[in-house]
């Protein structure tokens, strides 16, 4: 079954620090992986998405994210964060002709220092 | 234009109650999802419907869960008898038709069972 791991539950950066959160995917297709952001009492943003092609894909927001096969990995960068980016961020997974049946990590709380 | 909506955006009720929670998507996006968000434990996928086709009840807990969507657009989530468990946030999303495209999010519905 296909299972996606956020190992960082909560993360605190400074304002103007670079971020990485990290997510780390278990899937035998070849995957389609996002990240979502969700603020306080909002529904789910997409920042960004990989299908296929160049395995670092720019998202919304200045952020980006890397595929990288050989680890099972997507993780999410910022070069200098926000205030405004404190949110909850979510990783998910599916497959081609799996729909947006989207298997979702269990998220990672950024609280941004100022 | 408009996005997801969801009422009510909170419901709190007794258990042993049964509940309806409405989603009323996207106007054009013929794929609707419903997922829970449980505190800790991520999202989980509910239910999916795609156009006329049968819904995928895969992600349903429990047959005290149920879904429909009528005519193709607004779409009501039922759960029968309501257990504490039962208290989570439940989001529903739209999308325009599958083949990956994003998913676009509600505010989602606050259930606490009492």
């Amino acid at each position: 079954a296909q299972s996606v791991t956020q190992p960082d539950i909560h993360i605190t950066v400074s304002e103007g620090a670079s971020l990485e959160l990290r997510c780390n995917y278990s899937y035998g297709a070849t995957p389609y992986l996002f990240w979502y952001v969700q603020s306080p009492g909002q529904g789910l943003q997409l920042l960004l998405k990989y299908f296929s092609g160049d395995t670092l894909v720019q998202g919304i927001k200045g952020f980006e994210a890397e595929f990288k096969r050989s680890q099972s990995s997507f993780n999410l960068r910022k070069p200098s964060v926000h205030w405004s980016d404190a949110a909850e961020y979510f990783c998910a997974v599916t497959s081609w002709g799996g729909g947006n049946k989207l298997t979702f990590g269990t998220g990672t709380q950024l609280k941004v220092e100022l | 234009g408009a996005g997801v909506s969801q009422s009510p955006s909170n419901k709190v009720t007794e258990k042993g109650k049964d509940v309806e929670l409405r989603c009323d998507p996207i106007s054009g996006h013929t794929a609707l999802y419903w997922y829970r968000q449980s505190l800790g434990q991520g999202l989980e996928f509910l239910i999916y419907f795609q156009g006329n086709s049968a819904p995928d009840k895969s992600g349903l807990p429990s047959d005290r869960f149920s879904a429909e969507r009528t005519g193709g657009s607004v779409s009501t989530l039922t759960i029968q008898r309501t257990q504490q468990e039962d208290s989570a946030v439940y989001l529903c999303a739209s999308s325009f038709g599958t083949g990956n495209s994003p998913l676009h999010f509600g505010n989602g519905t606050r259930l606490t069972v009492t």
